[in-house]
Formats: structure tokens, sequence, C-alpha cells
């Protein structure tokens, strides 16, 4: 059962324009949600992290929307860049155990920014 | 800074034989953990570590161990490789748990025949 789905596996946007990746999740107990950006043959880089407290996070071009009420969180990039082609990862965490907490990830959504 | 480091990049193993993947760091981070990545299927948590002598089954455990004797190094062991086991593994580090930025290696493409 997949806690955390990203339901489109490709984005194609044009340089300038702006990105929105999205990220849906089912787990209640998540408290905390990274997006992670990858290129190839190389591993996943942290991009921007928000908490359940809040609903928005701003880093740069890089914004991420949390809709607690939808179980929905999205990625926006603006203006988007040939260099952010990549794959996007959203990932989630939740309380396990005491003080240990686990990543769990989406399938990835490969985004192709074109000049 | 080294950050993390994954050793070997590239293994082809046949069925039934065993190896451990390194990983090791120089952050002085307490959380390290195991992932693979397989097409269409994400990162998939294996074990991970919160710290020197204590680690915990991820989601897909099974066919792996793995210990944890000092802070910095974090091997995986394959007891007896299958060819289900074909994939790309990912070691990460984070100062506290989870819910930080991590870091990753570079990976480790391993082919079992």
């Amino acid at each position: 059962d997949q806690q955390v789905k990203q339901n489109s596996p490709s984005l194609s946007v044009q340089e300038g324009r702006i990105s929105i990746l999205n990220c849906d999740y089912t787990n209640s107990m998540f408290d905390y949600f990274l997006w992670y950006k990858k290129y190839p043959a190389e591993g996943p880089t942290f991009l921007i992290s928000i908490s359940s407290i809040k609903d928005k996070n701003e880093d740069g071009r890089f914004t991420v929307f949390l809709n607690k009420s939808a179980k929905h969180l999205s990625l926006h990039i603006v203006p988007s860049q040939p260099g952010d082609s990549a794959v996007y990862f959203c990932a989630a965490s939740a309380r396990s155990g005491g003080s240990n907490y686990k990543l769990t990830f989406g399938k990835g959504t490969l985004l192709t920014v074109n000049p | 800074n080294a950050g993390v480091t994954q050793t070997p990049k590239f293994q082809v193993l046949k069925t039934g034989q065993s190896m451990t993947l390194q990983c090791a760091q120089d952050m002085n981070h307490e959380y390290m953990s195991w992932y693979r990545q397989d097409p269409g299927m994400g990162l998939r948590l294996i074990h991970y570590s919160v710290g020197a002598g204590i680690t915990d089954q991820g989601e897909v455990p099974n066919g792996y161990n793995v210990s944890r004797s000092t802070t910095e190094d974090f091997p995986l062991r394959l007891l007896s490789a299958a060819p289900s086991q074909t994939s790309v593994y990912f070691c990460a580090s984070s100062y506290r748990a989870a819910n930080t930025e991590a870091f990753f290696g570079q990976g480790t493409r391993l082919t079992v025949v």
C-alpha cells in the first residue's frame, strides 16, 4: 500500500515558466515532508522541507505548500531553469517507536525544463 | 569534506554469493540508512540506524543484514544474493533522524545474475 503518491511520472515545462510537482499521502501520522532532487547516476540531494504545523515554506525559487486536510503537498519552482531537469522525490516521515523516524518516498516525477 | 562515501560503485554477483556494500560518513551523523531504488518504485528503506550499536528494519529488510559498530560506518550485507536484489543501493546519513536533511552517497549499482 503506497503511502506517498506522486501520480505524475513526468512533467515538461518551458524555461521561465512555473513547474508544479504534486504529492499525496495517506498516512495521517506523517508530520514532516521533504523534497529531494536526483540527477542521473547521482544520489538524491535535499531540496526543501515543511513541518505539518506550517502550510508553506519558501527557499529562493522553490516553495512547498502543504494542505493537511487534503493530505496533499506541492512543490513550485519559479522560474524554471534547464538545470532543474531531474527526478523529484517527495518524502514523508512519521514518528515510529519513540524518537525514531522513517522516511517514506514517493516514486518520483521526472521534470524536464525545455530551453 | 567527503560526505557519504559508498563502495563499490558497480558490482556483479552470481546468485548465492554474498557481499558487503560499504558506507562511510565523516559528518559525525547519528542517523544512517540504506535504500534501494528500483525502476518505478522510488526509494525503499532497507535498514536504518539511530546510533552506534542500534539498528532497525525498514520496509524491505529480507535478505539483508546490517551492523553499526562505529558512528562513521554502516555496511550492508547481502547474505545470499538473488536476482530480485538487482538494484541501485543508496546509503544516507543525517544529523538527527529521518525528518532532517539527509545526505546521500552516489549509489552502488548491483546486478545479480
